[in-house]
C-alpha cells in the first residue's frame, strides 16, 4: 500500500534560517508529487508540483527517487511561512501526508 | 471571480441521518474533487468528478457518494452517518480535467458534526 510520512509534526525555525520539511513515500511506480500549504484561517492551496517545477514564495522541492523522498526547502524562512504543509505523492491512490506544522519564530 | 463556494459552512446531524453537501466551483472549472479532513486521519481524498463522471475514488465506504451536474456544481452525500464522519469536508475545482493533476483551488469547507 502507498504510504506517506512526514516525520516532523512540528518544526520551529528562526526567521532567516533555512528550512527543510521532509516527506518520504513508498510507491512502486512514479507518482506525481505535490506540496500543499494551509495558512492560518486560509484555504488549502497548492504550493508546488514537481512536474511543472512551479513554486511560490521561494520554496523548492527535491525529488530523490532512490530514497523516495520529496523534501521541501527554503533557504531563508519568513514569519509568513508559518503554516501547515502537506506532502502529496499521488499514484494509484491519492494520499496526503499527515502534515508538518512550520513555525517561524521572530 | 468568485472562489470555490461550499454550502453550508456548518452542519450538525444525528447519527443515522444522511447529509448532502454542496460545492460550486470557480466559473469555467469543470473538475471537482472532495476531501475529508479530520485530526486523526488527516486529509483524505474522497472522489473526483469531471464532466459529470466520477474519474477517481478514494478508499471510503459506499455510504459516501457524490455527483456532478451539467453546470459543474457538485454534491456529496453521506448516508447513515456515524460519529466518525465528523470532519471538515473540502471541495476543490480545477480548470483542467483533473484537480488531482493540476492546479486546484479549494473551498473553505463544510464542518460536519455528527452527534
Amino acid at each position: 500500500a502507498q504510504r506517506v510520512t512526514q516525520p516532523e509534526k512540528l518544526l520551529s525555525v528562526f526567521k532567516g534560517a533555512p528550512v527543510e520539511l521532509k516527506c518520504n513515500y513508498s510507491y512502486s511506480g512514479s507518482p506525481e508529487l505535490f506540496w500543499y500549504v494551509q495558512y492560518s484561517r486560509q484555504r488549502l492551496q497548492l504550493l508546488l508540483r514537481h512536474i511543472s517545477r512551479e513554486s511560490i514564495k521561494g520554496f523548492t522541492a527535491d525529488l530523490n527517487k532512490g530514497e523516495t523522498s520529496f523534501h521541501l526547502k527554503k533557504p531563508f524562512a519568513q514569519e509568513e511561512d508559518s503554516a501547515m504543509y502537506y506532502c502529496a505523492p499521488w499514484g494509484q491512490n491519492f494520499v496526503f501526508g499527515p502534515g508538518t506544522r512550520l513555525s517561524v519564530l521572530p | 471571480k468568485a472562489g470555490v463556494t461550499q454550502t453550508p459552512r456548518y452542519l450538525i446531524k444525528t447519527r443515522g441521518q444522511q447529509v448532502t453537501l454542496s460545492c460550486s466551483p470557480i466559473s469555467g472549472h469543470r473538475s471537482v474533487s472532495w476531501y475529508q479532513q479530520t485530526p486523526g486521519q488527516g486529509l483524505q481524498f474522497l472522489f473526483e468528478y469531471f464532466s459529470e463522471t466520477q474519474r477517481n475514488k478514494g478508499n471510503f465506504p459506499g455510504r459516501f457518494s457524490g455527483r456532478q451536474f451539467s453546470n459543474s456544481r457538485s454534491e456529496m452525500n453521506v448516508s447513515t452517518l456515524e460519529l466518525g464522519d465528523s470532519a471538515l469536508y473540502l471541495c476543490a475545482s480545477s480548470l483542467g480535467d483533473s484537480t488531482l493533476h493540476g492546479k486546484a483551488f479549494f473551498g473553505q469547507g463544510t464542518r460536519l458534526t455528527v452527534v
